[in-house]
């Protein structure tokens, strides 16, 4: 069965601090990683893609280690609206499987 | 608005029923998905269309649980005979066709079905 794990969590974090989550995956075959970000009783939301070379888009840096199996999420100078649940999800390559998410990692930022 | 539709966005029903769910996708995407999702968990795959073709739904999760997509643009899910079990969101997810890069989804705002 194709999982990906994620640590529930809820973090609690100050605002202003660093505040960085894992996730495991276990196809090795798997193709393409992203982090989803989910509001309360909203739906997701795609936050960053990640790639092999790992990738930065303002306060967030995503990476990918294959050899591993691990995706890695840092938010640096967290702010109050980054509370949310942040999914990490893999596609297992194409449509055909759609995409695997994990449950999510809860995080509050507080003030 | 130019998003991914569904509607309605709440549905009650009482155990036995049937429901149906719409969705109507970003207009230039063909693959368009469906997706359920429990309190505590994250999205599950249901089923996939490629235009009008359902190319996956072994993942469907039961028999009384079906899709349509007749013109290639709008889809439906039907659940017959509703269970308590079946209470959930589902979610619709569309996306372009995009040979050699990584395929994004977007998602609707969701259906929130509850089973009485």
């Amino acid at each position: 069965r194709k999982e990906v794990e994620q640590d529930p969590g809820p973090f609690n974090v100050p605002e202003g601090a660093t505040v960085a989550f894992n996730c495991t995956y276990s196809n090795s075959a798997s193709q393409s990683f992203f982090w989803y970000r989910q509001d309360c009783r909203k739906e997701p939301k795609l936050l960053m893609s990640v790639y092999s070379s790992g990738n930065e888009d303002g306060r967030f840096t995503a990476q990918l280690n294959r050899a591993s199996q691990y995706i890695s999420l840092l938010i640096r100078d967290s702010k109050l609206s980054d509370s949310a649940t942040y999914l990490c999800v893999v596609n297992d390559g194409g449509g055909a499987d759609g995409l695997t998410f994990g449950k999510g990692t809860h995080l509050i930022i507080q003030p | 608005d130019t998003g991914v539709s569904q509607n309605p966005r709440h549905k009650i029903t009482k155990r036995g029923q049937n429901v149906t769910f719409r969705c109507d996708p970003i207009s230039e995407h063909n693959r368009l998905y469906w997706y359920r999702q429990t309190l505590g968990q994250g999205p599950e795959f249901l089923t996939y269309f490629q235009n009008e073709a359902q190319l996956e739904k072994s993942r469907l999760l039961s028999d009384r649980f079906s899709a349509e997509r007749p013109k290639g643009s709008f889809s439906t899910l039907e659940i017959q005979r509703t269970e308590q079990g079946d209470s959930a969101m589902y979610l619709c997810a569309s996306s372009p066709r995009i040979v050699g890069l990584q395929e994004t989804q977007y998602f609707g705002p969701g259906t929130r079905l509850l089973v009485l």
